[in-house]
């Protein structure tokens, strides 16, 4: 079965400096994985996703994330937090052939002035 | 292009009731998941619709059932509610099977009282 695990349930940061949220996921063959961002009262929004087409992902808002096969990571990252992102971030994975998303418990990403 | 609508967006219903939830995917999208968020377990797969045809189902009692329809529309049923129910109702949408990402609509807030 696969899983995957975010290392801190939460992160705070200053504004403008870098944003680090950690996912590593277990899998034996390389599957889909995705972030997502969830604002209060929302649903979930779609950042990024990798699908073996590059190692190195880049999404919206100026997220980006890199797949590294050898330590099972896909972390995510942002070079200068903004007090708009602010919210809660979900790794997930899907198997492929599959649909179904498996997620982290999530990062609360708390942005100080 | 509209995004994934749910409905209702609340819902409190008692113990013992059923309750069904609605999707509307977005238009030319085939293919319907339903996830549960609490805080506790956190983001769990229930089961993803493709074509009218159930394709996957997660680890949730029968209490638990979907459909969709022929306009890819789906519904989520849940009888014999019980306080644990309560719960965030996520539905998601995307455009085919296998490699697409899925898009989140706000969710169902459901308490069960």
């Amino acid at each position: 079965a696969q899983s995957v695990t975010q290392l801190g349930s939460h992160v705070s940061v200053s504004e403008g400096a870098l944003v680090l949220l950690r996912c590593n996921y277990s899998s034996s063959v390389p599957p889909y994985l995705f972030w997502y961002v969830q604002y209060p009262n929302q649903g979930l929004q779609l950042l990024l996703k990798y699908t073996s087409a590059a190692t190195l992902v880049k999404g919206i808002n100026g997220f980006e994330a890199e797949f590294k096969k050898s330590e099972t990571s896909f972390h995510l990252t942002k070079p200068s937090a903004h007090m708009s992102d602010a919210a809660e971030y979900f790794c997930a994975v899907s198997p492929t052939g599959r649909r179904a998303l498996t997620f982290g418990s999530g990062t609360r990403l708390q942005v100080q002035p | 292009k509209a995004g994934v609508t749910q409905t209702p967006r609340y819902l409190i219903k008692t113990r013992g009731q059923q309750v069904t939830l609605s999707c509307s995917p977005i238009s030319g999208h085939r293919s319907v998941s339903w996830y549960q968020q609490t805080p506790g377990q956190g983001l769990q797969f229930l089961f993803e619709y493709f074509s009218e045809t159930q394709r996957n189902k997660g680890n949730f009692p029968g209490r638990f059932s979907g459909r969709q329809f022929s306009n890819s529309r789906s519904e989520m049923n849940v009888s014999t509610l019980e306080l644990g129910d309560s719960a965030l109702y996520l539905c998601a949408s995307s455009l085919a099977w296998e490699g697409y990402e899925q898009y989140f609509g706000p969710g169902t807030r459901l308490t069960v009282t």
